[in-house]
This record gives C-alpha cells, structure tokens and sequence, in this order.
C-alpha cells in the first residue's frame, strides 16, 4: 500500500521559533499534499492543498506567511511554522495523493508540536 | 459545499457485538465517500471507499459500509468487532467544487469492551 512518512513525529521548542514539518511519500508519486490541522478531541481541519511546482492553496482563516508550504517534488512537500506561538501548539497531519479527484488520500502518522 | 455529519460521538461496545457507526452526508452533487480511522497519536488510515457501482463496499479489517443515495448515508458496520478495533473513525466527503479535497465528519470513537 501507498506509504507516507511525515517527520518529525514530535517536536518541543520555544515560542519564536520556527519549525520545519517534512511529508514524503515513500513508493509513489504524489501530484497533491494536504496539511490538515487537529485539536484535541476535534475532526481534522484542512490547512492547505499544495500540488507539485505550484502555490499552495489556502483555506480561509489560515495565514499563508505563518504557514508556508513547499512541495518541491513529486515526493516531498514542507509546512514551516513560522514564528511560533504557543497557540500553534497542535497535532499536524499531512497526507498524499496520486491525483486529486477520487484518489484516496494516504495520510503521515502525524507531528505533534508543543510550543512552551 | 459538502458536510458530513457523524451522529455519535462515542460508541461504546463489547467484544465481539456488532457495530454500526452512522454518518450521513449533504451535497448538491455527486461525491465519494471514505471511511478512515486513526489510532491515538498517528494519522489516518484509510478502511474503504465508495466511488460509482455496488453500494455495499467492504473494507479492510473485516469493516463494510453502505452508500445509500435516498437517505445521504453511509453507515460503517462491522458484524463481529476486536478489541483492536477500539480506535476513532471518521467518515469523509469529496465532491463537487472541492477537487481532491475531503470534508471530514466530527469522528466517533469506538471503544471495545472485554
């Protein structure tokens, strides 16, 4: 099956900093990547869709200059939390797809990040 | 637009019972439809979908669902459930003007007793 690799699987750091999220899909090629976000006890909450080559798309209420993506290649696609704050403290999901209509979405285990 | 709705929030059940998590689903259009499920602190995994032919879909883990087009549901059913099986599910939507995109329902947590 479709395998996707997100890295890291957790990360602790200090309010400002800035932290770099990788989503690689392992045995395909992957036209799209989504960045969903999930609260506690909450449904995913779709971020972005960012397709290879392009500019990311954005949903609204989500800060592109706070949330930039990166999907430089068919296999690996980047969300960097810029200056971050202890309320982007959250469970960060991406996920990848073959193309995007009807393809099922494959999805990374998850970045949990905690900003003290 | 698309949204989907999972009207339980918690299913509490004992091993080997049957289950049905409900989802029911609304759009102007035609849509695909997924189950998912997630195990505390990883992603999601997907357990079956639903695009075009047979309404009874079967899924990985012994799951099966049903498209019902007249009442927009698609309701996951498992005859025999494990402890294993203890996990949250989520149904999801992709249609219409959200290319690629899914909509994703509230999740319900299945819990298995021994």
């Amino acid at each position: 099956g479709a395998v996707v690799s997100q890295h890291p699987s957790r990360v602790i750091c200090k309010s400002g900093t800035s932290v770099k999220i990788e989503c690689r899909s392992l045995d395909f090629q992957a036209t799209t990547m989504f960045w969903y976000r999930q609260f506690p006890k909450q449904s995913l909450m779709l971020m972005a869709t960012s397709n290879e080559g392009s500019k990311a798309t954005y949903e609204q209420g989500v800060e592109k200059d706070k949330f930039l993506i990166n999907h430089a290649s068919l296999t690996l696609s980047t969300l960097t939390v810029t200056s971050a704050h202890p309320e982007d403290s959250s469970f960060y999901i991406c996920s990848a797809s073959r193309q995007a209509r009807n393809q099922p979405q494959h999805f990374g285990d998850g970045t949990r990040l905690s900003i003290l | 637009a698309q949204s989907v709705t999972q009207l339980d929030s918690q299913v509490p059940v004992f091993e080997e019972a049957p289950v049905e998590l409900r989802c029911n689903y609304s759009s102007s259009v035609s849509v695909y439809l997924f189950w998912y499920v997630q195990y505390p602190n990883q992603g999601l995994q997907l357990l079956l979908k639903y695009l075009s032919g047979s309404t009874l879909v079967k899924g990985i883990n012994g799951f099966e669902a049903e498209f019902n087009k007249s009442q927009t549901s698609f309701h996951l059913r498992k005859p025999s459930v494990h402890i294993s099986d203890t996990a949250e599910y989520f149904c999801a939507v992709e249609g219409g003007t959200s290319y690629g995109k899914l909509t994703f329902g509230q999740g319900t947590i299945l819990t298995v007793h021994p």
